[in-house]
Parts: structure tokens; C-alpha cells; sequence
């Protein structure tokens, strides 16, 4: 069975600092890997995802993440955060083999507060 | 294009009750699921519905059901409503083919 582990449950940062926020997950087969997230009293938008090609995935609001296969991860990324950003960010991956049925396993997400 | 909806987007229930949560999903798309989330559990996979079939369920209890109309749109009910039972629920929908789930904003349940 899959499984995603975000190492961290909070992570602060100074705005216009930058931050990488961990994934780490276990499958013995290929995956999909996306990054989500979540304001206040609202629901998941897709920040970025992985399906094949490049390692180096670029999303929006000025995320990327990197796909390393050797090292089973997916850290989340950005060079310069701001006050919006203050949000909490869930890794979640998909098994390719599950035909588009929608298999995805999200880890327990990660706080980022972004101190001014 | 509206986004995926969600109604209603808080209620409160009784202990022992049943509860039933709406979702539409974008135009176009005929794959809904369904999620619970929680502080303590994160979020956790309930059902997926497609062309108005279960084709995939979480580990959760037979309390809780759900179903999908020939529009798309989904219904999920829980019925005899514990304290545990409180939590966001979020409906997320995409095209049959595609892995991008699009979720709505979810419907906040409080039992007392």
C-alpha cells in the first residue's frame, strides 16, 4: 500500500524567506505526486503535479518540487515566500496503475506560517 | 467554469441522526469522491463514484453511504451520527480520464 510521510506538522518562515516543505513516500511501483493547498475554511487546490517527464515540476504562485525516485521524494519549494502563502500544503500521490480510479493517499499536510 | 459546489456548508446534527451532503462537480466531469477530514486523521479517501457506480471505497463504516445521479451531481449520507463523525467534508471531481481533482469547499459537520 502507499503511503506519503510529511516530516514536518509546522513549519515558520519570514516572508520573503525560502522554504521547503518535505515529502517522502513508499511505493514499490511508478506514482503520481501532487502537491495541494488548503486556506482557511476552504477546500484543496492543486498546487502542482507529477505524471512523467521532467523531475523539476513548476506550479502555481511560484512553487516547484522536484521528483527524486532514488530518495522516494517530492520536497515542495519556493524562494521567496509571502504573507499569502500562509496556508497548510498536503503531499498526496496516485498509482498510475489504478487506470484513472481515483487511489490517492494524502499525507497529514504541513502548516507554513509565514512571519512578517 | 463554476467551480465544484458544495451544500450545505455548515450544519450541526444530534448525536443519533442522519445527515445527507450535496456535491456538484465541474461541468464535463463524471468522477466524484469524497473525503473526511479531520485534525486527529487527516484526510481520509471515502468513496469514488463514476457513471453513477462505486468504484472504489475507503475504510470506513457501512454508516456511510453515498451515491451519484445521472448528472453527476453526488450525494453521501451518514446515518446514526457519532461525535467522531465531526469533521470537513470535501468532494473533489475530475474528468474520467485525468488524475487532477478539483475539490469544492467543503461542508463543516458538527455533532453535539
Amino acid at each position: 500500500a502507499q503511503s506519503v510521510t510529511q516530516l514536518d506538522s509546522q513549519v515558520p518562515v519570514f516572508e520573503e524567506a525560502p522554504v521547503e516543505l518535505r515529502c517522502n513516500y513508499s511505493s514499490s511501483v511508478s506514482v503520481y505526486l501532487f502537491w495541494y493547498v488548503q486556506y482557511p475554511n476552504q477546500g484543496l487546490q492543486l498546487l502542482l503535479k507529477y505524471l512523467s517527464g521532467s523531475t523539476l515540476v513548476k506550479g502555481i504562485n511560484g512553487f516547484e518540487a522536484e521528483f527524486n525516485k532514488s530518495q522516494t521524494s517530492f520536497h515542495l519549494r519556493k524562494p521567496s515566500v509571502h504573507i499569502s502563502d500562509t496556508a497548510e500544503y498536503f503531499c498526496a500521490v496516485s498509482d498510475p496503475e489504478s487506470g484513472g480510479y481515483q487511489k490517492v493517499t494524502f499525507g497529514t499536510g504541513t502548516k507554513l506560517q509565514v512571519i512578517p | 467554469k463554476a467551480g465544484v459546489t458544495q451544500t450545505p456548508r455548515y450544519l450541526i446534527k444530534t448525536r443519533g441522526q442522519q445527515v445527507t451532503l450535496s456535491c456538484s462537480p465541474i461541468s464535463g466531469h463524471r468522477s466524484v469522491s469524497w473525503y473526511q477530514q479531520t485534525p486527529g486523521q487527516g484526510l481520509q479517501f471515502l468513496f469514488e463514484y463514476f457513471s453513477e457506480t462505486q468504484r472504489n471505497k475507503g475504510n470506513f463504516p457501512g454508516r456511510f453511504s453515498g451515491r451519484q445521479f445521472s448528472n453527476s451531481r453526488s450525494e453521501m449520507n451518514v446515518s446514526t451520527l457519532e461525535l467522531g463523525d465531526s469533521a470537513l467534508y470535501l468532494c473533489a471531481s475530475k474528468r474520467s480520464s485525468s488524475y487532477e481533482q478539483y475539490f469544492g469547499p467543503g461542508t463543516r459537520l458538527t455533532v453535539t
